[in-house]
């Protein structure tokens, strides 16, 4: 059974830095990853989707790769600003099923 | 504007009085789905619909029923609401899986059941 799991849970960091979202799955035979994010008492918004096919997606800031072999994907945000802060969450397509990662919470600090 | 939208937006219920909780999209997408998020477990599907007509289960289909008869509604009905049913409930779009799959997701309702 396709397991995700994404670290660290929660993530602090000074505004202007760089960082990277980590996604972990267990089962490589994905259709695609997707990463989103998550707003207080707000939707969803799709981020990035890589396909099964690809290594890698970029928009603006971000930059999210893939490696099914190993069972990873990394999300970069670049120059990170308070804007930033959101929950992060990466979902893979297998089997017809999104599965989903627990997210991690990124607090950018002024 | 496109969208997918939810409604109530907030509810509150009592265990066994049934619900329904609406979901409509403009965007003449052919999958739409259902999730619950809560804490901890993040977001898990319950059920899914690659078109008019047909729907499948997702992980968490038990106390749950959907249908779709129209391409545009995508409704969750509980038939009979537990407590273990008070959760963040989003429904979900996209143009069909195989064209990139990007999904659309609603702003979500929050359900207790007392």
């Amino acid at each position: 059974k396709q397991e995700v799991t994404q670290i660290p849970a929660a993530l602090s960091v000074p505004e202007g830095e760089n960082l990277v979202l980590n996604c972990s799955f267990t089962d490589s035979a994905i259709y695609n990853l997707q990463w989103f994010r998550q707003d207080p008492g707000k939707g969803l918004t799709s981020l990035l989707l890589i396909q099964s096919s690809q290594r890698e997606q970029t928009s603006g800031r971000l930059n999210a790769s893939l490696d099914k072999s190993s069972g990873r994907s990394t999300l970069y945000i670049a120059a990170s600003q308070p804007g930033d802060s959101a929950t992060y969450l990466c979902a893979v397509d297998s089997n017809y099923q999104l599965i989903w990662g627990a997210g991690t919470k990124l607090i950018i600090k002024p | 504007e496109a969208q997918v939208t939810q409604n109530p937006r907030y509810l509150i219920t009592v265990t066994g009085k049934k619900l329904t909780v609406t979901c409509s999209q403009n965007m003449n997408h052919e999958y739409m789905s259902w999730y619950r998020q809560d804490p901890g477990l993040g977001l898990r599907q319950i059920y899914y619909s690659m078109n008019v007509e047909v729907t499948d289960k997702g992980d968490v289909p038990e106390g749950y029923k959907v249908s779709r008869k129209e391409k545009r509604n995508f409704p969750l009905i509980l038939e009979s609401p537990s407590p273990n049913q008070t959760s963040l409930y989003f429904c979900a779009s996209s143009p069909a899986r195989g064209d990139g799959g990007t999904q659309y997701f609603g702003p979500g309702t929050r359900l207790l059941v007392l």
